[in-house]
């Protein structure tokens, strides 16, 4: 299957910080991708719609303002959660679809674990 | 009420045992049904997708939807401890947004 990474993979920041993520399709291109953040034993939450070249769609509660994504190739999203506070301390993950093949089937990436102190 | 419901667990079994996991959806448009398999602290990856009712076999897993009853299922035989994760059930409908059930944890004992 298709291969998206994320990186870094964990990450340990100070309050009010900015934390930039990026998650790429290594060997397809994506003009979609998504995120999704995750607590621990929770399901996943879907941000926001990554779209290529135009701006995201965020999802009902999520503050666009404090996080920020960017879609500025075929291959790369960054999510850069902006003034970091220990309640923004979650797992991310983004996904992505591979065009080439059926619409539903996403790949995810590994997944960045964001600490907030 | 979400739109897919999935039992959090978590659930114990035998090595060698079946695993049964268990989803069900309100929207009626949903048309793809799929299961990830999500370890710790990693990304979920896709094990089986089906896009009608039915069953559909990949080796020791078995994924069957009811679109009548709005329900799908994860039969998983012959259960090995490299089994255990959490097992997401997906829902789409024809479109790249996913809606998620909350995930089953599944330990398999040795």
């Amino acid at each position: 299957g298709a291969v998206v990474s994320q990186h870094p993979s964990w990450v340990i920041c100070k309050s009010g910080t900015s934390v930039k993520i990026e998650c790429r399709s290594l060997d397809f291109q994506a003009t979609t991708m998504f995120w999704y953040r995750q607590f621990p034993k929770q399901s996943l939450m879907l941000m926001a719609t990554s779209n290529e070249g135009s701006k995201a769609t965020y999802e009902q509660g999520v503050e666009k303002d404090k996080f920020l994504i960017n879609h500025a190739s075929l291959t790369l999203s960054t999510l850069t959660v902006t003034s970091a506070h220990p309640e923004d301390s979650s797992f991310y993950i983004c996904s992505a679809p591979d065009l080439a093949g059926v619409g539903y089937e996403q790949f995810f990436g590994p997944g960045t674990r964001l600490t907030v102190l | 009420q979400k739109e897919v419901e999935q039992d959090p667990g978590p659930l114990s079994v035998p090595e060698g045992a079946i695993v049964s996991l268990n989803c069900t959806y309100s929207n009626s448009a949903f048309q793809y049904f799929m299961w990830y398999r999500q370890y710790s602290r990693k990304g979920p990856e896709l094990l089986m997708y089906t896009y009608s009712s039915g069953n559909k076999e990949d080796g020791r897993f078995t994924a069957q939807v009811d679109k009548s009853s709005k329900y799908i299922s994860l039969f998983i035989r012959d259960s090995q401890p490299s089994d255990s994760a959490t097992y997401l059930c997906a829902t789409s409908g024809g479109g790249y947004k996913l809606s998620f059930g909350a995930g089953t944890t599944v330990t398999v004992r040795a």
